[in-house]
């Protein structure tokens, strides 16, 4: 089957460091993906990993250890604006862009 | 980026009623597209892949025969959810990618079945 798990809620205040964990057991992987939604609205694109390591962009950086099906989302310098919710979705097949989401992990900064 | 349009964004339609959604893709050709639904403060979930041309295919538990997807053309892919529920009330959204790096969503409809 496939899984992913994100922590349910988080709560940071502005200007902190925040961590946010994604852990996934999947048929197959082909790159995990981080996604932003603020609610009721559509997600939107915020990293992709296909290869072990650290990718780095902005205030926002995501890892990825493959042996471990693990990944975390690093946000810094946090502003209001970034509360909202984190979804970490795997693309399990190489033939497919099917992509399996998280739960998702609601932030909440605080000033 | 790539840009992809739904609509519409908001819905409200009668119990018994049917609904028809649309996907386009504005300046790329998608030949996949996927459809999502999610319930409030719920993740997405994966309803099926539209692959122009052919039929779609439905994740576990999704009821084809309630949520009609075609995809007539390389940039549209439609959802009509038929003889609709309060049940069915949730926020329907699609996605198309044309590489494996990032898939393009829609907006999103927000559906309510009163």
């Amino acid at each position: 089957g496939q899984n992913i798990d994100q922590p349910t809620e988080m709560t940071a205040t502005e200007g902190a460091i925040v961590q946010i964990n994604c852990t996934y057991q999947t048929s197959g992987f082909n790159g995990l993906f981080w996604y932003q939604q603020h609610a009721g609205e559509a997600p939107t694109f915020l990293s992709y990993n296909v290869l072990d390591g650290l990718e780095e962009k902005g205030r926002f950086s995501s890892f990825l250890s493959r042996s471990k099906g693990y990944s975390y989302l690093l946000l810094k310098e946090l502003q209001m604006k970034d509360s909202a919710s984190y979804l970490c979705a795997v693309r399990p097949s190489d033939s497919s862009y099917k992509l399996i989401f998280g739960s998702g992990t609601r932030l909440l900064v605080r000033p | 980026g790539a840009v992809v349009s739904q609509h519409p964004s908001r819905v409200i339609c009668k119990s018994g009623t049917s609904v028809k959604i649309e996907c386009r893709s504005l300046d790329f050709q998608a030949t996949t597209m996927f459809w999502y639904r999610q319930f409030p403060k719920q993740s997405l979930m994966l309803m099926a892949t539209s692959n122009e041309g052919s039929k779609a295919t439905y994740e576990q538990g999704v009821e084809k025969d309630k949520f009609l997807i075609n995809h007539a053309s390389l940039t549209l892919s439609t959802l009509t959810v038929t003889s609709a529920h309060p049940e069915d009330s949730s926020f329907y959204i699609c996605s198309a990618s044309w590489t494996g790096d990032e898939a393009f969503f829609g907006q999103g409809t927000r559906l309510t079945v009163v």
